[in-house]
């Protein structure tokens, strides 16, 4: 059973620039979260995605938009990054859209210069 | 909203040392309650869960009670190993509308032989 894996696990952006995170879930979960932990602190919620419609966002502004394709794999997106967007973006899929049992990628540290 | 409050860390114990990690919420539903734990260059796991008040999640040696009359759910486990050497993170799910996992900050445990 092959789990979550995320791409890119770095990258280096500059203040205005746009990103594009990427995450496939685990074989037979069709939901797919989307979580930001800063340095020292714990993961916040972005947004979730069940069967490719967005089912619940957190607190993060429009320029954090994501998808969720046929295979429920998912994208992250954030437009015009922000020096305060450098986090560890962390993706977890799970079996349903009502479980708090989620299954976590290692994530993609991005940090914005 | 709902929160999550955790003991501050580090926590540095003796190999066969007790454990405690303290963990408080604050709620406007009846939640779900988790720990989930970061091992050095691994993603997060969910370590053990309870869904309603009195119930004992366990695994791995690590126990944790939902005491809804305390709005606790305390980490505790009776020997520590230098493997248990992580960051634990308690968290909250709602019942209903959005399911997302509320965090808190993480405990780092290190246990030193």
């Amino acid at each position: 059973e092959t789990g979550v894996t995320q791409s890119p696990t770095h990258l280096i952006k500059t203040r205005g620039q746009q990103v594009t995170l990427r995450c496939s879930s685990q074989s037979g979960h069709n939901t797919v979260s989307w979580y930001q932990q800063a340095l020292g602190q714990g993961p916040q919620f972005i947004f979730q995605y069940y069967r490719e419609e967005e089912n619940g966002r957190g607190n993060f502004p429009p320029r954090f938009s994501g998808l969720q394709f046929p295979n429920y794999s998912s994208e992250l997106n954030v437009n015009a990054l922000e020096l305060d967007d450098s986090a560890l973006y962390l993706c977890a899929s799970s079996r349903d859209r009502a479980t708090g049992e989620l299954f976590f990628g290692e994530g993609s540290r991005l940090t914005v210069l | 909203g709902d929160s999550v409050t955790q003991m501050e860390g580090p926590v540095t114990l003796s190999e066969e040392a007790f454990l405690t990690i303290n963990c408080t919420y604050t709620a406007t539903g009846y939640p779900s309650l988790f720990w989930y734990v970061q091992y050095p260059g691994e993603g997060l796991q969910l370590l053990l869960k309870a869904t309603k008040a009195d119930d004992k999640g366990s695994n791995k040696g690590f126990e944790a009670t939902y005491r809804k009359e305390t709005t606790s759910f305390h980490l505790e486990k009776g020997s520590v190993q230098v493997s248990d050497s992580a960051v634990y993170f308690c968290a909250l799910s709602e019942r209903t509308g959005r399911r997302a996992l509320t965090f808190g900050s993480g405990t780092r445990l290190q246990v030193q032989p």
